[in-house]
């Protein structure tokens, strides 16, 4: 049964560039989650996407924007990239659009210099 | 709108119990409860819905004070394995919906 998967594991970028974090999500199912962890911190809640849309939303600017596609997968981008953005950006699969028992990935580490 | 954790830290030598606490001024659907190890994701543990209904791993208990928007996680004859960073998130509604929040964690480390 594979797990939740992510790509890149990590990723280094220029202050003002944009990036494309990708995430599959766990077999089954059909809710993904992004969240932004910083170092010695707790995951922040970036948004929700279920039947290809966002259905919720945290409080991140609208810099970052994801899509899902049919398959469930998911991606993130980040546009405009700020020092601030450095982080470890994390995907958690769930089912039928809950917070219910997320399973995460191990991550994409985030470095804007 | 982030929720409170307490303690900040714990040691604790193997076989001790713990208590983890976690408090929201929201009012919230749900209570999530993750460990999370150094360089890992986070583990789902358990989650408690408003209502009473509980889901999670048996050697895990928590509970859920719907009036006071209050959790606690309760680790007892605690193993190395427990070791780690526990974090509490918050469900609850915001304008957009439903929002996500997690707690600052706090740091348990077992020794043997």
């Amino acid at each position: 049964d594979a797990g939740v998967t992510q790509s890149p594991t990590h990723l280094i970028k220029t202050r003002g560039q944009q990036v494309t974090l990708r995430c599959s999500p766990k077999s089954g199912h059909d809710t993904v989650s992004w969240y932004q962890q910083a170092l010695g911190q707790g995951p922040q809640f970036i948004f929700q996407y279920y039947e290809e849309e966002e259905r919720q939303r945290g409080n991140f600017p609208d810099r970052f924007s994801g899509h899902q596609f049919p398959n469930y997968s998911s991606e993130l981008n980040v546009n405009a990239l700020l020092l601030g953005d450095s982080a470890l950006y994390l995907c958690a699969s769930s089912l039928s659009l809950r917070f219910y028992e997320q399973y995460f990935g191990p991550g994409t580490r985030l470095t804007v210099t | 709108q982030q929720p409170v954790q307490s303690p900040q830290a714990v040691i604790l030598r193997e076989g001790e119990d713990a208590v983890i606490n976690c408090s929201s001024s929201k009012a919230l659907y749900s209570v999530h409860w993750y460990r999370q190890k150094h360089g890992e994701a986070p583990v789902f543990l358990m989650i408690l819905l408003k209502g009473g209904e509980q889901k999670g791993h048996e050697k895990i208990s928590a509970s859920f004070n719907e009036k006071k928007q209050q959790s606690s996680l309760y680790l007892t004859a605690s193993q190395l394995s427990y070791s780690g960073t526990y974090f509490c998130g918050t469900v609850f509604a915001d304008n957009y919906g439903q929002n996500f929040v997690f707690g600052p964690g706090t740091r348990l480390s077992v020794l043997p």
